[in-house]
């Protein structure tokens, strides 16, 4: 069964202080990892597909890499409108997707 | 419209009676899914469509869950004899092409409550 573990459950940084956040998945036959930001009360906003291990996605502060068993959503410089849930997907076929349970980041001014 | 849109954003509904949960894709888009997040979690893979055909419905939790979408666009989840782990948000997605590449477009969800 797929399974995908997100951590921290929580994090709260300071303005421009950069961090990660961790999704370690274990599938079998993966054909694209998604990250997504879902603000309280909305549906979840889709930001980067990565589709193989060394690939890397940009956009404004956030950066996707994956590796075989995880990836990694870096934030730098964050700002306190990046504050929300982060959430992980994997998909290992036509359909369905398989989520973690997200990481709540919170960023202070 | 521009986006998916869902109704109604809240249902209170008392155990026992039915509901019926409405989506609106965006217009053109071929495959509509359903998913199931509970508070503190992540959604859940209901069931998936491309365009009329329900192509997996491996994720419905009981016989009490039915899906459609008769002609490729609206769909309808119907929950029958709601119970209370029944309460939830339910969100539809929906992405142009067939299949689930991933960029998937999110309604704000349905949120139900079953007292």
């Amino acid at each position: 069964e797929d399974q995908v573990t997100q951590s921290p459950e929580a994090l709260r940084l300071q303005e421009g202080e950069s961090s990660s956040l961790n999704c370690s998945y274990t599938v079998s036959g993966l054909r694209g990892l998604f990250w997504y930001r879902q603000d309280p009360g909305k549906g979840p906003e889709f930001l980067f597909t990565l589709y193989s291990a060394g690939e890397e996605k940009e956009k404004e502060r956030l950066k996707a890499t994956l590796t075989k068993k995880e990836s990694f959503l870096h934030i730098t410089a964050p700002k306190p409108e990046d504050s929300a849930t982060y959430l992980c997907a994997v998909n290992t076929n036509a359909g369905k997707s398989t989520f973690g349970d997200g990481t709540t980041l919170t960023v202070k001014p | 419209g521009a986006g998916v849109s869902q109704s109604p954003r809240y249902k209170v509904a008392k155990r026992g009676q039915d509901v019926a949960l409405r989506c609106d894709p965006i217009s053109g888009h071929v495959s509509l899914f359903w998913y199931q997040q509970a508070l503190g979690q992540g959604p859940e893979f209901l069931t998936y469509f491309q365009n009329e055909a329900q192509l997996d419905k491996s994720g419905l939790p009981s016989d009490r869950f039915f899906a459609e979408r008769p002609e490729g666009s609206v769909s309808t989840l119907k929950i029958q004899r709601t119970q209370q782990e029944d309460s939830a948000v339910y969100l539809c997605a929906s992405s142009l092409g067939g299949g689930n590449t991933g960029e998937l477009f999110f309604g704000e969800g349905s949120r139900l409550t079953v007292l």
